[in-house]
């Protein structure tokens, strides 16, 4: 089973500024890798697929990148709606697994 | 409007079986898979395993292998989700999702189910 890696658990980040999620993989998944949202009470929401290609809906300020055993989502100018978890998943290899998550909290 | 409608809450006795329920909409439900996402404060999001409501092919991670049984009903665009012999471990919240064509991504979530497992 592949591992998922995310770090860092927390970050903290004031409204406005730009944040860098990582996603590190314990083997390589090419580009199967996806990114995640999920707010309190909520279920998870697809932001980026294809490692790089942002779901329908979602705003150009969210940015993926990487490939093989490493990835990075990228926010841009946060917004307070952006305050949530985000969760990397792969597809590459069965059994699909997803990280631990990183709870995106206000500075 | 993509819509996937889970069936309500459970209180459940260990030991106890429970099935829940994930009705499509708004889509062509015989065009995707639709996947059952664990979510538990300890671990996280755990897949579960997948179903495709045509002719209910399902792959199950092995981890959940034993554990729990997907059906499908295509004539009503629903997939179920069975688990027998709950534990207090199995207190969590329930996802169904469905699976992008051509890959394995979850675009459209269940608003899930909270099955609470307690003596």
């Amino acid at each position: 089973e592949i591992v998922m890696t995310q770090s860092p658990a927390t970050l903290s980040v004031s409204p406005g500024e730009r944040a860098t999620l990582s996603c590190r993989t314990s083997q390589s998944v090419s580009s199967n890798l996806a990114w995640y949202q999920q707010k309190p009470g909520q279920a998870p929401r697809l932001l980026i697929y294809g490692a790089s290609t942002r779901a329908t809906g979602i705003p150009a300020r969210f940015s993926g990148s990487g490939s093989g055993t490493e990835f990075t989502l990228t926010i841009t100018s946060l917004q307070s709606e952006d305050f949530a978890v985000y969760y990397c998943q792969q597809c590459d290899n069965w059994p699909y697994t997803f990280g631990q998550g990183t709870k995106l909290e206000i500075k | 409007e993509v819509q996937l409608v889970q069936s309500g809450a459970e209180v459940k006795k260990p030991g106890e079986s429970l099935k829940i329920s994930c009705k499509g909409s708004g889509y062509s439900f015989t065009n995707h898979w639709i996947a059952w996402v664990r979510q538990t404060p300890g671990k996280g999001l755990e897949w579960m395993g997948i179903i495709y409501p045509v002719d209910s092919d399902t792959r199950y991670s092995p981890s959940f292998q034993d554990l729990v049984t997907l059906s499908a009903d295509e004539s009503i665009n629903t997939v179920y989700l069975q688990l027998s012999s709950l534990r207090a471990s199995d207190t969590a919240m329930y996802y169904c999702a469905r699976r992008t064509v051509g890959a394995t991504y979850l675009d459209y979530w269940g608003q899930g189910t909270l099955v609470t497992v307690s003596s």
